[in-house]
């Protein structure tokens, strides 16, 4: 099956500052990879997704480029807030299926 | 529209017990999943269901039942709980095709003890 590998799992950064979320996949089947946030206490809710057929994709602050000669795919947060601060998961779907990477804990520092 | 909702929210089972977790969907999605969340591991499939009647197991089936009678009912039952399924579980719905995200529920925190 698919393997999602994320870095880093912790990442501090100051408010305002930018902050870079990676995740490499193992399936070159893989269509379609979506990026969650998942606040304390609450469920993952989607937050930008990308096709394979795409390059990169914007919405506002966060943007999310796709390498798929490489296999890797990227969340960017630009212009940080206190309020982005939450575990943050990548996510590969291939056939029926998603894989979900092990989640990377964002802290923004005001 | 409620979109995915679960119940119970918070639960605490004796080893051995069996139970329950259920999860429904209002939005008419044909794809239907259960993960479990455990720290550091991210999320795990347990089982999933493609539409009514046809399910299928994912990367931890065991211990775990499913059944899918009707689109909106997806119930994960737990045969003889044991402490190793502490966890927090969340059933998740998207539309049929490849190319879409899944909606999750609140979640359920089980405590086996």
């Amino acid at each position: 099956g698919e393997n999602v590998e994320q870095h880093p799992s912790t990442l501090s950064v100051q408010e305002g500052d930018s902050a870079v979320i990676k995740c490499t996949y193992s399936d070159s089947a893989s269509n379609y990879f979506p990026w969650y946030k998942q606040e304390l206490g609450k469920r993952p809710q989607l937050i930008i997704d990308i096709r394979s057929n795409v390059g990169e994709k914007k919405d506002q602050r966060i943007a999310v480029t796709l390498n798929k000669t490489a296999k890797h795919f990227s969340l960017h947060i630009t212009e940080t807030q206190p309020e982005d601060s939450a575990v943050y998961f990548c996510a590969a779907s291939v056939g029926n299926q998603f894989y979900f990477g092990t989640g990377t804990s964002l802290t923004v520092i005001p | 529209n409620a979109g995915v909702t679960q119940t119970p929210k918070f639960q605490v089972l004796k080893t051995g017990q069996s139970m329950t977790l259920q999860c429904a969907q209002d939005m008419n999605h044909e794809y239907m999943s259960w993960y479990r969340q455990d720290p550091g591991m991210g999320l795990r499939l347990i089982h999933y269901s493609v539409g009514a009647g046809i399910t299928d197991q994912g990367e931890v089936p065991n211990g775990y039942n499913v059944s899918r009678s009707t689109t909106e009912d997806f119930p994960l039952r737990l045969l003889s709980a044991a402490p190793s399924q502490t966890s927090v579980y969340f059933c998740a719905s998207r539309p049929d095709g490849s190319r879409r995200g899944y909606t999750f529920g609140s979640g359920t925190r089980l405590t086996v003890v």
